[in-house]
């Protein structure tokens, strides 16, 4: 248990579905951080939020939409996906964007797109 | 833009056995750490380096920050079955925020 929860933990999805995924955080951080996982590649940042406001997009289709009501919760809201979105999607939150490394990581949705 | 070469891709072992593993950057890193990510669950932290030349232990798991500043190494002893999964190495450059980059991952497996 890290601090980090991410629901659901699978999705399975059509092209046409808008979906959610949520992360709650319980650590009290500032950052939250939303990263793709695909097999045999390595992680890749999509969005960072720091206190609240977007402060990283990392060239993310606009498909993929982040929303960050509060320091402890992270959206990402799913529309029109494309069936190489499929992948692990993981939440992770630190102190802050600037002052902390460490970054500790939540369980991962598996989302499928058919 | 930056890199991490971590390798082996992937070891088969033997219980008992001593395991190393390493991150070589083409970049100047302030930080690196090391995860593990079991079947099905996110990464944890295993190891976090804030220094060259800095040696960490964390149980049986030993990482050092490279003097270059460029390459980290994790090593394993005496591996045991529940040391199976995927272990990665991460590093942050100067003036990068949070911005961390990850190592392609190491698969490891352990034959009791």
């Amino acid at each position: 248990e890290t601090g980090v929860t991410q629901t659901p933990r699978h999705l399975v999805m059509g092209m046409t579905n808008k979906k959610s995924l949520k992360c709650e955080q319980h650590l009290g951080h500032n950052a939250m951080y939303w990263y793709k996982q695909s097999a045999k590649k390595p992680l890749e940042l999509m969005f960072v939020y720091n206190f609240k406001e977007q402060t990283e997009n990392n060239s993310v289709p606009s498909r993929f939409s982040p929303e960050c009501p509060n320091s402890s919760h992270l959206f990402l809201h799913l529309h029109t996906l494309q069936p190489e979105d499929s992948a692990l999607y993981l939440c992770a939150s630190s102190q802050s964007w600037t002052s902390s490394n460490e970054q500790f990581f939540g369980p991962g949705t598996r989302l499928t797109v058919l | 833009g930056q890199q991490l070469n971590q390798s082996p891709q992937s070891m088969f072992i033997q219980e008992g056995e001593d395991v190393s593993m390493n991150c070589t950057s083409s970049s100047i890193f302030n930080t690196w750490l090391w995860y593990k990510q079991d079947p099905g669950e996110g990464p944890v932290l295993l190891i976090a380096l804030y220094k060259a030349g800095e040696l960490t232990s964390n149980g049986r798991l030993t990482a050092q920050f490279g003097i270059t500043r460029k390459d980290s190494f994790l090593n394993i002893s005496a591996s045991i079955p529940s040391d199976v999964g995927i272990y990665f190495c991460a590093g942050l450059g100067y003036n990068q925020g949070g911005k961390l980059i990850f190592g392609q991952g190491t698969e490891l497996s352990v034959k009791p």
